[in-house]
Order: structure tokens, then sequence, then C-alpha cells
């Protein structure tokens, strides 16, 4: 067990809903990033959030957003889903901006 | 920008035999790399860390990883493999400037054979 949360484990919707991915780091890490993992891009890196703040974005779709919150748990937002966007969804976390990342079990989501 | 790069996307052992996973990287300064494994759905695991100390670097459940300036490598070893050895590992290199964003590579399927 990393200590990294993610809920929840599974979700299935329907193209053009919204949803909320929810994950909360190991205790007293101040980093949170987001990552997907599909079949045919890989593992792709979608954005970081140091103490609150962004930090860092990779590849992150425009129909997609995050936040951390004070408490530093994090949320990562989904809306108009298409088909495209099943995958699987890992949440990690780290106590600083060098060090190495704890993932979670990830939340697959379907989209039908 | 950094990248890594699997040199095998298959590799297949008998158990009790050797383990070697082939990572090449690319760099323009020393890289934090790693060594992440993914059982069949599970997170991602870290094995072991290379941040410029020891270029041998010792992981979890006897693997290890030799990091090597000259052919830019990070290949990963285990003297013996076991069933539970059966999963797919990820090499992967940490970004600086703005953040630490981790670039994983393409991953390696490690098979175990009996």
């Amino acid at each position: 067990d990393s200590g990294v949360t993610q809920t929840p484990k599974h979700l299935i919707t329907a193209t053009g809903q919204r949803v909320t991915l929810r994950c909360s780091p190991r205790s007293g890490d101040l980093s949170v990033y987001w990552y997907q993992q599909s079949l045919d891009q890989g593992l792709q890196f979608l954005i970081q959030y140091y103490n609150g703040e962004e930090r860092a974005k990779g590849n992150i779709l425009e129909r997609f957003s995050a936040q951390q919150f004070p408490d530093l748990h994090s949320e990562l937002n989904l809306s108009s889903l298409e088909l495209g966007d099943s995958a699987l969804y890992f949440c990690a976390s780290s106590t600083g901006v060098s060090t190495e990342a704890f993932f979670g079990q990830g939340t697959r989501l379907t989209v039908v | 920008a950094q990248s890594v790069t699997q040199l095998d996307s298959h590799v297949s052992v008998s158990e009790g035999t050797p383990v070697l996973l082939r990572c090449n990287y690319s760099s323009s300064y020393s890289p934090s790399l790693f060594w992440y494994v993914q059982h069949p759905n599970k997170g991602l695991q870290l094995l072991l860390k290379y941040t410029s100390a020891a270029t041998l670097v010792k992981g979890i459940n006897g693997f290890e990883a030799e990091f090597k300036k000259s052919e830019t490598s990070f290949h990963l070893t285990k003297p013996s493999a076991h069933m539970s050895d059966a999963a797919e590992y990820f090499c992967v290199v940490m970004g600086t400037g703005g953040g630490n964003k981790l670039t994983f590579g393409t991953g390696t399927q490690l098979k175990v054979e009996l």
C-alpha cells in the first residue's frame, strides 16, 4: 500500500458527461500528480500541483481540469467525455518537487 | 527534453534464470532515473531509484540497476526470476525546471515461465 488513495476505483459514464476523480496523497506529501494510462498512449503526465499551486502541465486537454485543496487532496475533473477518454487515471504524490513519486491504485474510467 | 527508451516490449524468462530489462535514457544533464513495476490491475510500485549517488542501485524484491553514463543506460536486472515477478516494468526519467514530471518509457512486459 503506497498510502495514496484514489476514489472511485471504477467509473462508468456516458459520452458528454462530467466526472470527478479524487486523490488523497500520502501524509505529509505536498506534491500531487495526475497521469493517464491508455493502451495507445501509454502513461502520460497530465498535471502537477505543489502545495495548492499548479507546478507543471503536460498533455492535459482543455476539457480536463484539476485542483489541489488546502488539505492537499486533489480532484481531476473531466468534462464533455468522449469514448477516447476511457483510461486508467493515476494519482501520485511526493514530499517535494524533486523526489520520487508514490502512486495510487488508479481509477478506471469507462466512457460508453 | 529528457526521454527513455525501453528496448524490449516483451521479455520471457524461465523461473530461476536471470532477468535483464533494458533501458536507455536521453538527457542533457545528470538525470534522476527510476524503475516502476505494475502488476495486473494494480497501481505502480517504485522498484528503485538513481539520483547521482552510487551507480549500482539496489531495489526491492532482489532487483538492481546500474547507471552507465558512457552508454546512457539504466538496465534492470535480477539474478533469479520468480513467478511473482511477472508484470509490466517501466523505466522512468524525472524532469527538472518548474516541476518534476516523470516521463515513462513504453514498458516491458515480463513473462516468467515454469
